[in-house]
């Protein structure tokens, strides 16, 4: 079965500072991959789809990059808001990865 | 404004069962493949099931596989899980949530409905 490893676990930055999450597929998944963000107290929210596709109404700060096994998800200038939970989820057999929280330094 | 809102999520005993609901507005409910996904308590996202829009096809996680049945009623807009042999590993909160085909992701979800097994 297709993992999914995301990395790091805990990502510390400050408002307006790039971010770069990690997430690495046990084999290929071509480019079958989406990103979702979830908030405390909140269910997730699409991001990006097919790696590198912005889901509707997702600010243009966000994108995807990747195919195979490496992809990434990058944030560039970070807003307050953007502090969460992000997961990324491939679609062979739809498994999660462990996710990726990014806190404010 | 689409609109997915679980429901049947209670206290039960371990080896218990119980069915979780899922109510569906706002799209065309039998146009899409429907999946559930849970989350323990302080941990991650965990993919539990999926269904195709007709209910031919399903697919199953492997912790849940012989256990748990995912199916729909599309006259009724809804989705069901049927968890059986309940497990203290089980307890979290379920959310129903919508795969969207032509931008392939789970574009809508629920607020989740809690599970909690324990005796």
């Amino acid at each position: 079965e297709i993992v999914l490893t995301q990395s790091p676990a805990t990502l510390s930055l400050s408002p307006g500072e790039r971010a770069t999450l990690s997430c690495r597929a046990s084999q290929s998944v071509s480019s079958y991959l989406a990103w979702y963000q979830q908030k405390p107290g909140q269910a997730p929210r699409l991001l990006i789809y097919d790696a590198s596709n912005r889901a509707t109404g997702i600010p243009a700060r966000f994108s995807g990059s990747g195919s195979g096994t490496d992809f990434t998800l990058t944030i560039s200038s970070l807003e307050p808001e953007d502090f969460a939970v992000y997961y990324c989820q491939q679609r062979s057999n739809w498994l999660f990865g462990q996710g990726t929280r990014l806190e404010i330094k | 404004e689409v609109q997915l809102v679980e429901s049947g999520g209670v206290v039960v005993q371990p080896g218990g069962s119980l069915r979780l609901s899922c109510a569906a507005s706002g799209f065309t409910f039998d146009d899409y493949t429907m999946h559930w996904v849970r989350q323990a308590p302080g941990k991650g996202l965990e993919w539990v099931s999926l269904i195709s829009w007709d209910g031919g096809s399903t697919y199953y996680a492997d912790s849940v596989k012989g256990r748990f049945t995912i199916s729909r009623d599309n006259s009724k807009n809804s989705l069901y899980l049927q968890m059986n042999s309940l497990r203290t590993e089980d307890t979290a909160l379920y959310y129903c949530a919508k795969w969207d085909d032509v931008d392939p992701g789970l574009d809508y979800w629920g607020q989740g409905t809690l599970v909690t097994v324990s005796s």
